[in-house]
């Protein structure tokens, strides 16, 4: 049974330019929610996916934005990156009816 | 608000030696709790979880944490701590009947390092 999968594992970046990163969540799962992990940081929470809406966000800027698609996949897009945006961007799963979250093994984005 | 406090930055322990790390929370009622252990470069994988009932939750790697509501916290411990447990620890909490709304507040973590 896969678990959460994210893709790209690592990614460069030019500052201003736009990144897209992605996320399966794991099977029979259907509420997504995005982590940002800063070096020697815990995971600061983005926002939350729920039947292809944002339920909950954190306190980002607009500069974030998601997606949710009807086989609850998930993108994180992050638009006019900044160098402190360089972090590991997390995707966290859920069963609605159950509490646990798995984790996936984030993406790690530089911002040069 | 929710908030998480891991007072101890980093600790070093022999291995084989017992270990205790620290796990404050404030919420105004009792909220749901984890401990998750990520290993350099990798996401964060969970140890265990308090929802309700009895307050000593065992986890998995021979973990367990007990959550003192009189004290707001909820501390993990093991007996007896091997090399591979060496990672960062970080304590989470959740609210409650919160509907599809219901992020993980983090505490900044606490990095494990074992001596041989």
């Amino acid at each position: 049974d896969a678990g959460v999968t994210q893709s790209p594992t690592h990614l460069i970046k030019t500052r201003g330019q736009q990144v897209t990163l992605r996320c399966s969540p794991k099977s029979g799962h259907d509420t997504v929610s995005w982590y940002q992990q800063a070096l020697g940081q815990g995971p600061q929470f983005i926002f939350q996916y729920y039947e292809e809406e944002e339920r909950q966000r954190g306190n980002f800027p607009d500069r974030f934005s998601g997606h949710q698609f009807p086989n609850y996949s998930s993108e994180l897009n992050v638009n006019a990156l900044l160098l402190g945006d360089s972090a590991l961007y997390l995707c966290a799963s859920r069963d609605r009816g159950n509490y646990g979250y798995t984790f996936g093994s984030g993406t790690r984005l530089t911002v040069v | 608000a929710q908030s998480v406090t891991q007072p101890d930055i980093h600790i070093t322990v022999s291995e084989g030696a017992s270990l205790e790390l620290r796990c404050n929370y404030s919420y105004g009622a009792t909220p749901y709790l984890f401990w998750y252990v990520q290993s350099p470069g990798q996401g964060l994988q969970l140890l265990l979880k308090y929802f309700s009932g009895d307050t000593l939750v065992q986890g998995i790697k021979g973990f367990e944490a007990e959550f003192k509501r009189s004290q707001s916290s909820f501390n993990l411990r093991k007996p007896s701590v091997h090399w591979s447990d060496a990672a960062e620890y970080f304590c989470a909490v959740g609210a409650r009947n919160t509907g599809t709304a219901s992020k993980l507040t983090f505490g900044t973590g606490t990095r494990l390092q074992v001596t041989l």
